[in-house]
């Protein structure tokens, strides 16, 4: 069974302020999407990683795929409050039914 | 805007009444799937259809019934459901069930509540 450790599970932070949330892995993935749901909508899709070392950014968030494919980070820089939601790493491994494992997620609250 | 619409967006049902949820999605995805959501947690996979065919149950308990009548729809029909099926229900699709690199969409889910 795969697992994705997602860290920290909460963080309330000031407006302006940068943070980074960790998914860490013992297993390879062939990709990881990171997803942000606010309360009463469905997680929305922010980016797909594919390849080992890659680094994307959106806007004031970048996102990074570990060089083995086994862990992720997503900083967010100058953090607003409207960044404020419950941030979900998923992964898609090699299986054979490529159903995607989810963290636990990071639940962030960015204060004005 | 979600591409994945899903109604209603909340439901209150006593747990002798019979309901159904709808997905309806028009990106010429082939594969849908259905979650089940607590507050503050991470979705939990329930079923997976791809091309129109069920191929994969999570063990999910018989009150939930999956169906796919076309490659845009998807519902999920819900019978004697207990208190603690209170969740939100989310669907999903992807262009192909285990295409590398295609991110699952999801819609806004169907708030539901068990009396």
């Amino acid at each position: 069974t795969q697992l994705l450790e997602q860290s920290p599970q909460f963080l309330s932070i000031q407006e302006g302020e940068n943070l980074t949330v960790y998914c860490n892995s013992s297993s390879v993935f062939s990709s990881l999407q990171w997803y942000r749901q606010e309360p009463g909508e469905g997680p929305v899709l922010l980016v797909t990683v594919v390849t080992g070392g890659e680094v994307k950014k959106l806007k004031r968030l970048t996102f990074q795929f570990g060089d083995a494919r086994k862990d992720s980070s997503l900083h967010i820089t100058a953090a607003q409050p409207g960044d404020t939601g419950l941030y979900l790493c998923a992964g898609s491994g090699g299986g054979s039914n490529y159903k995607l494992t989810f963290g636990k997620g990071t639940l962030l609250t960015v204060n004005p | 805007d979600t591409e994945v619409t899903q109604t209603p967006k909340h439901l209150v049902m006593g747990m002798t009444n019979k309901k159904s949820l709808k997905c309806e999605q028009h990106m010429g995805h082939r594969a849908m799937y259905w979650y089940k959501q607590k507050a503050k947690k991470p979705p939990e996979l329930m079923f997976v259809y791809s091309y129109e065919k069920l191929s994969i149950n999570e063990s999910v308990p018989s009150r939930f019934s999956p169906e796919c009548p076309n490659s845009s729809l998807l519902n999920l029909h819900l019978h004697a459901l207990q208190p603690e099926d209170s969740a939100l229900y989310l669907c999903a699709s992807s262009s192909q069930q285990g295409a590398l690199n295609q991110p699952q969409h999801f819609g806004d889910g169907t708030r539901l509540s068990i009396l």
